[in-house]
C-alpha cells in the first residue's frame, strides 16, 4: 500500500534529447508528490513536486505529469543536458510533520554529447 | 533556502566501536528530524523519525539499541551507531521538516560511515 514502484531502473540520452521517468503509487491517500536529484556521495535536492488537484507542473526544463485516476505520474526532463547526469527519485508523502517521505527505487539517467 | 549539514561527511570506525553523526538545521527549527540509510545504487531507507524532546519513532526492522537516536534540541538530532560492525557500513542520510503543516524535507549532504 505504501509503495512507490519507479521505471526505468536506468536511461540513456542523448543532449538535447526527452528524459522520462515513471513512478506509479498504490495509497490514495497520498497527496503530495515530489522529485528528487541526487548526486553520487550527495543527498538527494528537491526538483520539483506537485499536487494531486494539478495535472501538470512545469519548472523551466522540468515537467511533471501527473494522472490521479491511473496514480500515475512522470517527470520529463527538456533539452536534456550531461549536468543532468544523477539518479532521480520519486516519491509520495502526506501532509502532517510526522509523515514520513516514500521513495520510488530510483532511475540513473545518463545523458551523453 | 532551507539548509542541513552533517557531520561528519566521511568516517571510518574500527570494529566494535561507536561513532556518532550530527545532523543540524541551520537557519530553522526542525520540528521532526528523519534518518534514512542508503546502499549503493539503492533508494533511501527510512531508519526512524525523531521530533525534539521525545523518543524516535523507528521503522519495522530498525534496531533501536543499534542506531540510538536523540533529538535534543529543534536544530540538532544525532545518530549513534553502537558496537559497529562491517555490514552497518553505508551512507546515512538526515533530513528535517521545518513546520507540522509542510510536506518539504531539506536533506543534508549525507555521511559516509565505513566499519572496518
Amino acid at each position: 500500500q505504501q509503495q512507490v514502484k519507479q521505471s526505468p531502473q536506468s536511461l540513456i540520452v542523448q543532449k538535447g534529447g526527452i528524459s522520462i521517468i515513471n513512478c506509479a503509487y498504490e495509497n490514495t491517500a497520498f497527496d503530495y508528490f515530489p522529485w528528487y536529484q541526487q548526486f553520487p556521495g550527495k543527498g538527494p535536492a528537491l526538483l520539483i513536486a506537485i499536487r494531486p488537484d494539478v495535472s501538470e507542473k512545469k519548472e523551466g526544463r522540468f515537467t511533471i505529469s501527473f494522472n490521479k485516476s491511473a496514480k500515475q505520474f512522470s517527470l520529463h526532463i527538456m533539452d536534456s543536458q550531461p549536468g543532468d547526469s544523477a539518479t532521480y527519485f520519486c516519491a509520495a508523502s502526506m501532509l502532517g510533520g510526522y509523515q514520513k517521505v516514500t521513495f520510488g527505487t530510483g532511475t540513473k539517467l545518463q545523458v551523453i554529447p | 533556502g532551507a539548509v542541513v549539514s552533517q557531520h561528519p561527511s566521511r568516517v571510518i570506525c574500527k570494529s566494535g566501536t561507536s561513532v556518532k553523526i550530527e545532523c543540524r538545521s541551520l537557519d530553522f527549527q526542525a520540528t521532526t528530524m528523519f534518518w534514512y540509510r542508503q546502499f549503493p545504487k539503492k533508494s533511501l531507507m527510512l531508519m526512524a523519525t525523531s521530533n525534539e524532546g521525545s523518543k524516535a519513532t523507528y521503522e519495522q526492522g530498525v534496531e533501536k539499541d543499534k542506531f540510538l537516536i536523540n533529538h535534543a534540541s529543534l536544530t540538532l538530532s544525532t545518530l549513534t551507531v553502537t558496537s559497529a560492525h562491517p555490514e552497518d557500513s553505508s551512507f546515512y542520510i538526515c533530513s528535517a521538516r521545518d513546520r507540522a503543516d509542510s510536506y518539504e524535507q531539506y536533506f543534508g549532504p549525507g555521511t559516509r560511515l565505513t566499519v572496518t
